[in-house]
């Protein structure tokens, strides 16, 4: 099956800096990624859509002048944390489909944030 | 309401046992219907896709859709302690978003 990755799989960082996690799809092209958030025991929330040469699309509630996203590539997004406080700690997963496989997303190992 | 509901369980059964997990959902309109397997720490694995009704076995999972009711099933034959995971159910509109179930938590006990 196809695979996804994601860098870092954990990063601990400081109130006020940035963080910036990728996400690879490394044996297909993808021109739409998606960037989920996860707390403990909860399912997981669509933070955007990626869309490879253009802007992405966020869902309501999440702000896209903190979470800032980049799809600069067929086979790279990455999903960048903004002045970083506690509250943003939590599991983020990155998913993609590959091209005409809309009913299956591959998703990435994760990325878990903690905030200091 | 939600766009899909599941109990997040925490569900415990002994080795061996029929596993019988479910969701359901409120928009007539999806289509695709996933099974997601996830380890903790980890990013969700899908087990199984089924479109529109039916169902659908791969070894010991069966996965089933009924519409008219807006329910979906996932059937584990022969539980495992390696079965020990979180069970999240997905469904789409084909070319949309993906709505996940809240995910049922499972732990097979040997």
């Amino acid at each position: 099956g196809a695979v996804v990755s994601q860098h870092p799989s954990w990063v601990i960082c400081k109130s006020g800096t940035s963080v910036k996690i990728e996400c690879r799809s490394l044996d297909f092209q993808a021109t739409t990624m998606f960037w989920y958030r996860q707390f403990p025991k909860q399912s997981l929330m669509l933070m955007a859509t990626s869309n490879e040469g253009s802007k992405a699309t966020y869902e309501q509630g999440v702000e896209k002048d903190k979470f800032l996203i980049n799809h600069a590539s067929l086979t790279l997004s990455t999903l960048t944390v903004t002045s970083a406080h506690p509250e943003d700690s939590s599991f983020y997963i990155c998913s993609a489909s590959p091209p005409g496989e809309d009913y299956e997303q591959y998703f990435g190992p994760g990325t878990r944030l903690t905030v200091t | 309401q939600k766009e899909v509901e599941q109990d997040p369980g925490p569900l415990s059964v002994p080795e061996g046992a029929i596993v019988s997990l479910n969701c359901t959902y409120s928009n007539s309109a999806f289509q695709y219907f996933m099974w997601y397997r996830q380890y903790s720490r980890k990013g969700p694995e899908l087990l199984m896709y089924t479109y529109s009704s039916g169902n659908k076995e791969d070894g010991r999972f069966t996965a089933q859709v009924d519409k008219s009711s807006k329910y979906i099933s996932l059937f584990i034959r022969d539980s495992q302690p390696s079965d020990s995971a979180t069970y999240l159910c997905a469904m789409s509109v084909p070319g949309n978003q993906f709505y996940f179930g809240t995910g049922t938590s499972l732990t097979v006990i040997p």
